[in-house]
């Protein structure tokens, strides 16, 4: 099946700096990836849908200045949490899932210290 | 009201019980249902997609009522394997939510001797 391919697994970075994190898709053309965030003892939420080519879609209550998504060819997209602070130490997860049959990246599980 | 709801448990259960697990979802314009697991600090991963007339692999079986806008997951002779979340999801498959997986909160399984 399809394989998403994300990096960095886990970072650890210090409040204020900013850290990227890259979704491929190994094998097929991803037009719109999807990156959601959890929480520890939550479910996953979706915070954006990344499209290539043109500008990506928040959900509400996601600050697009602050988590800046960037899908610049077909098999890459990029998050990148801006200044970040302790409270934005979450898993993110990206997608390329259009039809459920469950194409996830591995996860990043980001800590501010 | 959540668009997909599960009831959270924790649900303890010794090896070789049946247990089973509710979601309800609110948009009724849903399109397609599955069931996933997920790992302590893991990413999701598709358990078994739910159809309106049922649908069973091995010891699993999902069930979809449209009607009452209400899904099942049932785990026959569980095993200590069996632990983990399982999470109900729904996919949009129109308009603007095209893609769009909303998770539920998660069903916490614990198997034990």
């Amino acid at each position: 099946g399809a394989v998403v391919s994300q990096h960095p697994s886990r970072v650890i970075c210090k409040s204020g700096t900013s850290v990227k994190i890259e979704c491929r898709s190994l094998d097929f053309q991803a037009t719109t990836m999807f990156w959601y965030r959890q929480f520890p003892k939550k479910s996953l939420m979706l915070m954006a849908t990344s499209n290539e080519g043109s500008k990506a879609t928040y959900e509400q209550g996601v600050e697009k200045d602050k988590f800046l998504i960037n899908h610049a060819s077909l098999t890459l997209s990029t998050l990148t949490v801006t200044s970040a602070h302790p409270e934005d130490s979450s898993f993110y997860i990206c997608s390329a899932d259009l039809t459920g049959d469950g194409t996830f990246g591995s996860g990043t599980r980001l800590t501010v210290v | 009201r959540k668009e997909v709801e599960q009831d959270p448990g924790p649900f303890n259960v010794p090896e070789g019980a049946t247990v089973a697990f509710n979601c309800t979802y609110s948009n009724s314009a849903s399109q397609s249902f599955f069931w996933y697991r997920q790992d302590c600090r893991k990413e999701p991963k598709l358990l078994m997609s739910v159809y309106s007339s049922g649908n069973e692999d091995g010891r699993f079986t999902a069930q979809l009522n449209r009607a009452s806008q209400y899904i099942s997951l049932l785990i026959r002779d569980s095993k200590l394997s069996d632990s983990a979340t399982y999470l109900c999801v729904v996919l949009n498959a129109g308009g603007t939510s095209y893609g769009k997986l909303t998770f539920g909160q998660g069903t916490i399984l614990t198997v034990h001797p």
